[in-house]
C-alpha cells in the first residue's frame, strides 16, 4: 500500500528556531506539493514541484520559508526563522502526471511555534 | 480565478440517515473535482473523483458524487451514514487530473448522532 509519508509527525519549537520538515513521496510519482491548513485559512498550497523542479512557490512566504527537493525520494520544508503564527498542520502530497493520479497526502507535520 | 464554496460549516445527521453535502466552484476551464476526507488529527484521504464521462462517480466507503455542470456543483452523497463517517469533508477543484494546485472549500464537519 503505496503512501506518502511525513516526519516528524509533531513538532513543538521555540520562536527563532529553524525547523525541517521531511515528506517521502509515493514510489514514481512526479509531483510534490506541501499544503498548510490552520483553522483561519483553511487548506492553502505554499508550493509544488515537478520531476524536483519548483513550478509555483507563490504561496510561500519567501523571506523565513524555503522548499526543496535533494532528490526524487525526499522533498523538506524549511522554516528559519520561526514564528508563532507559523504554528499550523503541513501537509505533503504527491502526484503522478504519468497515468493521471491525482494527489495523495501524507498525514501531516502539526507545527507548534512557542 | 477558481473557487470552491462549501455552505454547509457543520452537518449533524443520525446513523442511517442519508447524507448530501454540496459544494460548488468557479473555475474558467473543464474542472477536475475531488472530495476528500479527513478525520481528526489525520491527513486527507480522497474518497472519489470526477475528471470527465459519467457525471455520476463511486468513490470509497459507499459515497458517490455528482457533478451538475449547469450547476457548478458537486454534491457529495451516501444513502445511509455510518458512525464512522463523522470527519471533516472537502472539496477541491484543479487542473491536470489533480496533478496542478487544487482549490479547496472551507470543509464541512459531520457529526452523526446515535
Amino acid at each position: 500500500d503505496a503512501r506518502v509519508t511525513q516526519t516528524p509527525r509533531h513538532k513543538v519549537t521555540e520562536m527563532g528556531q529553524e525547523v525541517t520538515m521531511r515528506c517521502q513521496p509515493i514510489l514514481g510519482h512526479n509531483t510534490v506539493f506541501w499544503y498548510r491548513q490552520t483553522m483561519m485559512q483553511g487548506l492553502e498550497l505554499l508550493a509544488y514541484f515537478r520531476n524536483r523542479a519548483p513550478l509555483d512557490d507563490s504561496g510561500m512566504p519567501k523571506d523565513r520559508f524555503s522548499a526543496e527537493m535533494p532528490d526524487a525520494t525526499l522533498a523538506t520544508l524549511k522554516i528559519q526563522p520561526s514564528e508563532p503564527r507559523d504554528s499550523a498542520v503541513y501537509f505533503c502530497a504527491s502526484g503522478s502526471t504519468a497515468g493521471g493520479d491525482t494527489q495523495y497526502f501524507g498525514p501531516g507535520t502539526r507545527l507548534t511555534v512557542l | 480565478a477558481q473557487s470552491v464554496t462549501q455552505p454547509d460549516i457543520h452537518i449533524t445527521v443520525s446513523e442511517g440517515a442519508s447524507l448530501e453535502l454540496r459544494c460548488n466552484y468557479s473555475y474558467g476551464a473543464t474542472p477536475y473535482l475531488f472530495w476528500y476526507v479527513q478525520s481528526p488529527g489525520q491527513g486527507l484521504q480522497l474518497l472519489l473523483k470526477y475528471f470527465s464521462g459519467d457525471t455520476l462517480v463511486q468513490g470509497i466507503k459507499g459515497f458517490e458524487a455528482e457533478f451538475k455542470r449547469s450547476q457548478s456543483s458537486f454534491n457529495l452523497r451516501k444513502p445511509s451514514v455510518h458512525w464512522s463517517d463523522a470527519a471533516e469533508y472537502f472539496c477541491a477543484v484543479g487542473a491536470n487530473f489533480g496533478n496542478e494546485k487544487l482549490t479547496f472549500g472551507t470543509g464541512t464537519r459531520l457529526t452523526i448522532i446515535p
